[in-house]
């Protein structure tokens, strides 16, 4: 079983729509959550980062972590064509440990068309 | 402008030919990483550095070797060894005493001749 599952989709939605991207993972010891946007032919940006459990939210985008179902989710709202992407969940345990390794999804592919 | 830049943007390699990506930071960062990226399989992480001369393998180290002399700095040589080297190469970075959020560059693509 890998560390991290994410449904690559692909994930096709019109203009306006809640998007809603999740991953799950087996590890418990992780404790830092992350949602990386990666456009084509790019590099990962960083969209959300999360520690430990509850949502967080900026602007359009919410993160929502569950520890106890090992259940990450973002949510998209009034979702445009420019978020047209693939989006990465991402996450790590304790520093000391992972010594700052990340693990991550494979990435769901979302195209927002007009 | 600061950054990690990855060069050169386009690399195409010969068969038998060791090749060369750059990755060179100027974050100050402690920690480097490179990964590997295929179609549909994510970022599977092939070497990373948190200090200057030294670095551990990552989940996929064979058929590829690194060095780190220099703080700024973390190049990857794909060799000969590496019989489906073809993918998108990605560097990254994190300051490991702060909130330790990875940051990338924007890759390499790599291409077999």
């Amino acid at each position: 079983q890998k560390e991290v599952e994410q449904d690559p989709g692909p994930l096709s939605v019109p203009e306006g729509a809640i998007v809603s991207l999740n991953c799950t993972y087996s590890n418990s010891a992780f404790q830092y959550f992350m949602w990386y946007r990666q456009y084509s032919r790019k590099g990962p940006e960083l969209l959300m980062y999360t520690y430990s459990s509850g949502n967080k939210e900026d602007g359009r985008f919410t993160a929502q972590v569950d520890k106890s179902s090992k259940y990450i989710s973002l949510f998209i709202r009034d979702s445009q064509p420019s978020d047209s992407a693939t989006y990465l969940c991402a996450m790590s345990g304790n520093r000391g440990s992972t010594l700052g390794r990340l693990y991550f999804g494979r990435g769901t592919q979302l195209t927002v068309w007009p | 402008d600061g950054g990690i830049t990855q060069s050169p943007k386009y690399l195409f390699r010969k068969e038998g030919q060791n090749v060369t990506l750059s990755c060179e930071q100027n974050l100050n960062h402690d920690a480097m990483y490179w990964y590997r990226q295929d179609p549909g399989q994510g970022l599977r992480l092939i070497y990373y550095s948190q200090i200057v001369n030294d670095f551990q393998k990552g989940d996929i180290a064979e058929g590829y070797s690194v060095s780190r002399e220099k703080k700024e700095s973390f190049p990857l040589t794909v060799t000969s060894a590496q019989k489906n080297p073809t993918a998108f190469y990605l560097c990254a970075s994190s300051n490991l005493a702060g909130e330790d959020i990875q940051y990338f560059g924007a890759g390499t693509r790599l291409s077999v001749l």
